[in-house]
């Protein structure tokens, strides 16, 4: 089965510099989830999109923004990059089927884009 | 603030015994949904189970069942039969009802080890 894509799988940079992590959803899934883990820690919300607009919002940095184009991929664009924000940035799809209520809910996720700011 | 509470940072349990893990929560609502998320050492994020808080019956998938309670506010994961593949990290997890993309609170995770 097909399942989410992250691209790149690695990135290296170096402070102040800017990253822009993609993701491409399941086949026929709406909506997109992105999440940053740190070493050691859980997954942290940062932001998500249903049908091309930002539903919800967790604690995302100004310094970053996102977006989902018209063919539900989703981009993450991460400027002024600090030792911080090395992390694992996963990101989440999910799905409506008609009729089945609540089948937005289970979020299936990506192999993740490991971040390293030297 | 919904927070999820994992009291456990980790656990060890022979091969093919049985093995609990505990998940607390606390949350003003009254209908949401909660997870178990696995992440091996490969860090892909693994769905376990769902429950969804108005569904009275625990949910089992396999080997893997949970111990839902309500109105004590937790939700503990039982593998039946542990196997070496179960090695990983178990994530609780929390998402509130409703018709949004609500991202999911997590707690910080329980290192299950097995041993052979």
């Amino acid at each position: 089965a097909a399942g989410v894509i992250q691209s790149p799988r690695h990135l290296i940079k170096e402070k102040r510099e800017t990253a822009t992590l993609k993701c491409y959803p399941i086949p026929r899934h709406d909506t997109v989830y992105w999440y940053q883990q740190g070493p050691g820690q859980d997954p942290q919300f940062l932001i998500s999109f249903y049908e091309k607009m930002q539903s919800d919002k967790g604690s995302i940095p100004d310094r970053f923004s996102a977006q989902q184009f018209s063919d539900y991929h989703s981009e993450l664009n991460m400027s002024s990059l600090e030792l911080g924000d090395s992390a694992l940035y996963f990101c989440a799809s999910s799905y409506l089927l008609a009729g089945e209520p609540g089948d937005r809910v289970t979020q299936y996720f990506g192999p993740g884009t490991r971040l390293l700011v030297l | 603030a919904q927070t999820v509470t994992q009291s456990q940072p980790e656990m060890s349990v022979q091969e093919a015994e049985t093995v609990t893990l505990s998940c607390t929560y606390d949350t003003s609502e009254s209908d949401y949904y909660l997870f178990w998320y696995k992440q091996p050492p490969s860090r892909q994020m693994i769905l376990v189970i769902r429950q969804e808080a108005y569904k009275q019956q625990n949910a089992t998938e396999n080997r893997f069942s949970v111990n839902f309670q309500k109105a004590a506010k937790s939700f503990s994961l039982k593998i039946s039969d542990s196997q070496l593949g179960d090695a990983a990290m178990y994530f609780c997890a929390y998402r509130r009802s409703g018709g949004g993309a609500d991202g999911l609170t997590f707690g910080k995770g329980t290192h299950l080890i097995i041993q052979p």
